[in-house]
């Protein structure tokens, strides 16, 4: 069974500061792996979905990258502002099976 | 505007009476999935439906019933809820080529 790891669960920064979050999983085998964002007590929001065959994907000030040989996962954010506090998630569906397995997430604080 | 709805948004029953949270799309996605969140466990799938009559069990299907009669609808029914299912739930819908998904709201459900 696909297991996906999100390391730290919570991480603080000063504002303007680049940052980075990690998503591990086990089964390299994955279709696509998405990020999303999650505020309190609300829905999950898509940030970026890289497919199996894509390195990363960029959107704003977000840049995702996808090693699936090493099951690691990046999501990199440029230039952090207090409204990127949230809780960030990453996603894989499995390769061959049609199930998504979550990581627990990395609560971000972005300190003005 | 392309929406996940569920309904209610928000409920309080007791032990054992039966219960339907509703989740409908407009987006004409294949791919519908329920899944339940916890603190400190994350997002875990219940059950998915790959298409109109095609349900399959997730990781945590124990309690819980869907149905797929209709491709915009996917109602995840509590036969006898227990207080074990108190829990955020969400539905998601994916087209089933590129498997992004998109979220609902969410369910807050209490069970005394």
């Amino acid at each position: 069974k696909q297991e996906v790891t999100q390391i730290p669960a919570a991480l603080s920064v000063p504002e303007g500061e680049n940052l980075v979050l990690n998503c591990s999983f086990t089964d390299s085998a994955i279709y696509n792996l998405q990020w999303f964002r999650q505020d309190p007590g609300k829905g999950l929001t898509s940030l970026l979905l890289i497919q199996s065959s894509q390195r990363e994907q960029t959107s704003g000030r977000l840049n995702a990258s996808l090693d699936k040989s090493s099951g690691r996962s990046t999501l990199y954010i440029a230039a952090s502002q207090p409204g990127d506090s949230a809780t960030y998630l990453c996603a894989v569906k499995g390769g061959t099976g049609n199930q998504f397995y979550f990581g627990t997430g990395t609560s971000l604080t972005v300190i003005p | 505007e392309a929406q996940v709805t569920q309904n209610p948004r928000y409920l309080i029953t007791v032990t054992g009476k039966k219960l339907t949270v509703t989740c409908s799309q407009n987006m004409n996605h294949e791919y519908m999935s329920w899944y339940r969140q916890d603190p400190g466990l994350g997002l875990r799938q219940i059950y998915y439906s790959m298409n109109v009559e095609v349900t399959d069990k997730g990781d945590v299907p124990e309690g819980y019933k869907v149905s797929r009669k209709e491709k915009r609808n996917f109602p995840l029914i509590l036969e006898s809820p227990s207080p074990n299912q108190t829990s955020l739930y969400f539905c998601a819908t994916a087209d089933r080529v590129l498997y992004e998904q998109y979220f609902g709201p969410g369910t807050r459900l209490t069970v005394t």
